[in-house]
């Protein structure tokens, strides 16, 4: 089946901490990967997709297909980055599947 | 540039009683466009998806139907309303090419029925 895990409803982390959103996934085939985020009062908008390999507000993701895991992190956390974050799989070449989402709070 | 729109923001309706969720695109033609609903604890579910007009595939099997009258215009509509069908509705597009890309969100509708 294909599907998309965030095992973490809610991550708390002081600022100036290292973050790790997790996400896991299972489709049989050649996956792409996407980080959506959605801040307070604003829609949601995508962050950053596997295949562009990019940092983005200091954010990275490496896609491990032994692992079949596609975690978010980012070595030091700021308030502003306490957001929801969701996981998303395409599959086919329509259809996306996202997780259940995490909600990163940033501590001051 | 793109943008989308969606209305009403915000919508109580008594449970029987029909709905209609309107979301439109300009600025770009023939755009794959989306139908979610967000929940909490359950994230995205996506509800309907549209290549072009008239061509529509359902996901989830429930109360809801879509439309795509034009090709820039994306309906949801329930005839008789549940109260599982609360939540909050978002509609997104995305670039119609032969591989689907970022999806760009509107606003979204928060519908509660009672």
């Amino acid at each position: 089946a294909q599907r998309v895990t965030q095992p973490e409803k809610l991550l708390s982390v002081f600022k100036g901490a290292p973050v790790e959103l997790k996400c896991n996934y299972s489709y049989s085939g050649s996956p792409e990967l996407f980080w959506y985020v959605q801040y307070s009062r604003q829609r949601l908008q995508l962050l950053l997709r596997h295949i562009s390999r990019e940092s983005i507000k200091g954010f990275t993701a490496d896609l491990n297909k032994g692992e079949t895991s596609f975690h978010l992190k980012k070595p030091f956390a700021q308030e502003e980055d306490s957001a929801m974050y969701y996981c998303a799989l395409i599959t086919g070449t329509y259809k996306y599947i996202f997780g259940t989402g995490t909600r990163l709070k940033v501590l001051a | 540039s793109q943008t989308i729109h969606q209305w009403p923001a915000t919508l109580v309706q008594p449970v029987g009683s029909p709905l209609s969720l309107e979301c439109t695109v300009e600025g770009t033609s023939n755009p794959n466009l989306y139908w979610y609903r967000q929940a909490a604890g359950r994230g995205l579910q996506l509800l309907f998806y549209s290549i072009g007009i008239d061509q529509i595939s359902s996901e989830v099997p429930q109360n809801l139907s879509a439309s795509r009258p034009q090709d820039r215009q994306f309906i949801l509509s329930s005839k008789k309303l549940l109260l599982s069908d609360s939540g909050f509705y978002l509609c997104a597009w995305s670039v119609p090419s032969g591989r689907a890309l970022e999806q760009f969100f509107g606003p979204g509708t928060r519908l509660t029925v009672l």
